[in-house]
């Protein structure tokens, strides 16, 4: 079956502006996070969706947001872009409720410029 | 938040056992064991998950210390493919949702 498909797999921006990305989870799959990676702080949680609901979010400024469609594919948008965004973002899905594996696209590498 | 501690890095021979140990001293109840391994410019790899019993699987077994403080992942010979690091995360829930808090990663070197 197919995995976690994320776009587009490397992307450069400019200070101010913004970008959105986007994760196609598993089939079947309702839960989609949202993971940041950087040399510096390692992977940090940006939030988690299912069913179409923000259910927890980690310790992200506002400028960065997500949402998740009815078909699970799930953005993310990341406004007023700093130096300091630049980082590997990362999607996991996972069927349903805790207590499952989770299955990470292959991220989409953001510099920021 | 719960947190883990692992080495940061780990030498093994090829064809050889390897055990990686993680320290999980603030885990609760309900929080699930994970372990995921990852290769540079890729998204990291399920490799193995428990709560309370150890598990097997075809990658590897999990040891799941009595008092859930600690957790071993073992692979039972080592390859060459298998260098990469390795992450051992609690899953853990938060308000309505669960999320994966990831430690450091050992990175594990194999020697052919």
């Amino acid at each position: 079956k197919a995995g976690v498909t994320q776009t587009p797999r490397y992307l450069i921006k400019t200070r101010g502006q913004q970008v959105t990305l986007s994760c196609s989870p598993i089939s079947g799959h309702r839960s989609v996070s949202w993971y940041q990676q950087t040399p510096g702080q390692g992977l940090q949680f940006l939030f988690e969706y299912f069913s179409e609901t923000q259910r927890n979010k980690g310790n992200f400024p506002g400028r960065f947001s997500g949402r998740q469609f009815s078909n699970s594919r799930s953005e993310m948008n990341v406004s007023t872009l700093e130096l300091g965004d630049s980082a590997l973002y990362l999607c996991a899905s996972s069927p349903w409720d805790r207590g499952h594996g989770y299955t990470f696209g292959s991220g989409t590498r953001l510099t920021v410029v | 938040d719960a947190k883990t501690t692992q080495p940061n890095s780990m030498e093994s021979n090829e064809e050889e056992p390897v055990h990686l140990p993680c320290n999980h001293s603030t885990i609760s109840g309900t929080d699930y064991i994970h372990w995921y391994r990852q290769l540079p410019s890729q998204g990291p790899e399920y490799v193995i998950h428990g709560l309370t019993s150890n598990v097997n699987n075809r990658m590897a077994s999990l040891a799941i210390a009595e008092d859930r403080k600690s957790s071993t992942l073992i692979l039972h010979r080592a390859t060459l493919r298998d260098a990469a690091v390795y992450y051992c995360i609690l899953e853990i829930s938060v308000g309505a949702g669960n999320m994966l808090t990831f430690g450091g990663g050992t990175r594990l070197m194999v020697k052919p």
